[in-house]
């Protein structure tokens, strides 16, 4: 059964600096893997979508990378603004027909202004 | 850019009424997905649908059900409100075959009283 673990489940730091946002898989049988924000009590906004056979994906400050084999992907944020402040979700899609996907349960960030 | 609009932003309702909870893609996505989202349990799938009048069960169906009439519209249903169904509501629609992820709506947050 896959399962979606996203360590830390929270995380402060300061503007300006660069962090890493961590998500593993159990099964790396996954079609693809994405990445979500979702600001309180809104839904959910995607951010990047990585295939199976990609290796990363960047959008603005953002970059996702994928490590298939050892069931880990990085969401990386450059020069982190108070906007930033968001939880961060990563889902993985199962190598099946069906278009299901597999929710970690975030990790909800702080920029300190 | 897709667009998934949910029919209530906040809903509050009495226990044991029957509650209609509407979602609409005007993108021509083939799955639609409708998710509840409570703290410490992250986002659990309830129904999904691949086609229309198609559906099926997700992780968590009991006390629901769906209606897909239309390709762009997807109803979930309590068909007699409880306390332990106030949560988060969040639909969802994707293309299918996993070339673009999943689409998320605002969510409706729904308080049964």
């Amino acid at each position: 059964k896959q399962e979606v673990t996203q360590i830390p489940a929270a995380l402060s730091v300061p503007e300006g600096e660069n962090l890493v946002l961590n998500c593993s898989f159990t099964d790396s049988a996954i079609y693809n893997l994405q990445w979500f924000r979702q600001d309180p009590g809104k839904g959910l906004t995607s951010l990047l979508l990585i295939q199976s056979s990609q290796r990363e994906q960047t959008s603005g400050r953002l970059n996702a990378s994928l490590d298939k084999s050892s069931g880990r992907s990085t969401l990386y944020i450059a020069a982190s603004q108070p906007g930033d402040s968001a939880t961060y979700l990563c889902a993985v899609r199962r190598m099946n027909r069906d278009d299901k996907i597999i929710f970690g349960k975030g990790t909800r960030l702080h920029i300190l202004p | 850019d897709v667009k998934v609009t949910q029919s209530s932003r906040y809903l509050v309702k009495r226990t044991g009424e029957k509650v209609f909870l509407e979602c609409v893609q005007d993108m021509d996505h083939e799955n639609m997905f409708w998710y509840r989202q409570d703290p410490g349990l992250g986002l659990r799938l309830i129904y999904f649908s691949y086609d229309v009048k198609m559906k099926e069960k997700g992780d968590i169906p009991e006390g629901y059900s769906v209606s897909r009439e239309k390709k762009e519209r997807f109803s979930l249903i309590l068909e007699s409100a409880s306390t332990n169904q106030t949560s988060m509501y969040l639909c969802a629609s994707s293309l299918g075959a996993g070339i673009q992820g999943q689409y998320f709506g605002p969510g409706t947050r729904l308080t049964v009283t």
